[in-house]
């Protein structure tokens, strides 16, 4: 079945880059696009990026400055970058497909 | 952007009662609309995809419907597991926007 799973540090420091990694299954990255998605403690949803079957890219326009998402289909990986973090970057991010499929998400705290 | 202006905020409601959540989109969407359940310490899950049509294993007690530009989650009967965060997010258009969300709670 599908399934994905997000995986990373769970603190960062305020002005480094974060970096978070989706592992897939049961679907191909080549046929299929990934989002990532966050939301911060207690607050709302926020759309992120996408990258397609074909690896275009799509951002958020408020992130599009700080944030690169990229994939290794080989490896059914997803990966995400997003660099300059701040406090309120702390929320949890979640990797997704077709909106149907979530990812559990995974807790980043930036803080010193 | 497209803005998706969500209403109410807040919402508590008796069992039995029937509920409705509204997100209003600040452009044209068509029917390009989903709505999605949260649970505490649990992902969203998709409740309606197409602005009416209802998701594999979604309670039928849920529906969908448009009026312009408005577009609304109906619960028919609320049922004490249907207490949640109910999100809307708009897919017509990149970026992908949500509506900032609806609290539903038991009276």
């Amino acid at each position: 079945q599908v399934q994905l799973k997000e995986s990373g540090p769970g603190l960062v420091q305020p002005s480094e880059t974060l970096s978070l990694t989706c592992t897939v299954s049961g679907f191909s990255l080549t046929s299929n696009s990934v989002h990532w998605v966050r939301q911060p403690p207690g607050k709302g949803l926020e759309w992120m990026g996408i990258i397609r079957s074909g690896g275009s890219t799509d951002y958020n326009s408020a992130l599009k400055s700080r944030l690169s998402i990229s994939r290794d289909t080989s490896k059914s990986q997803v990966f995400l970058k997003m660099n300059s973090l701040q406090t309120e970057d702390t929320a949890i991010y979640y990797c997704l497909s077709r909106f149907a499929y979530w990812g559990q998400g995974t807790l980043v705290t930036v803080s010193s | 952007d497209i803005q998706m202006t969500q209403s109410p905020s807040s919402l508590s409601a008796s069992l039995g009662d029937r509920v409705t959540i509204t997100c209003r989109a600040s452009q044209d969407i068509g029917n390009y609309l989903s709505w999605f359940q949260q649970k505490p310490g649990k992902s969203p899950r998709l409740m309606i995809y197409g602005a009416t049509n209802l998701e594999d294993g979604v309670p039928s007690r849920f529906s969908g419907s448009r009026s312009g530009s408005d577009y609304s989650l109906t619960i028919s009967s609320l049922e004490s597991e249907d207490t949640a965060i109910y999100y809307c997010l708009q897919y017509d258009k990149y970026p992908r926007t949500f509506g900032g969300g609806t609290k539903l709670e038991l009276k």
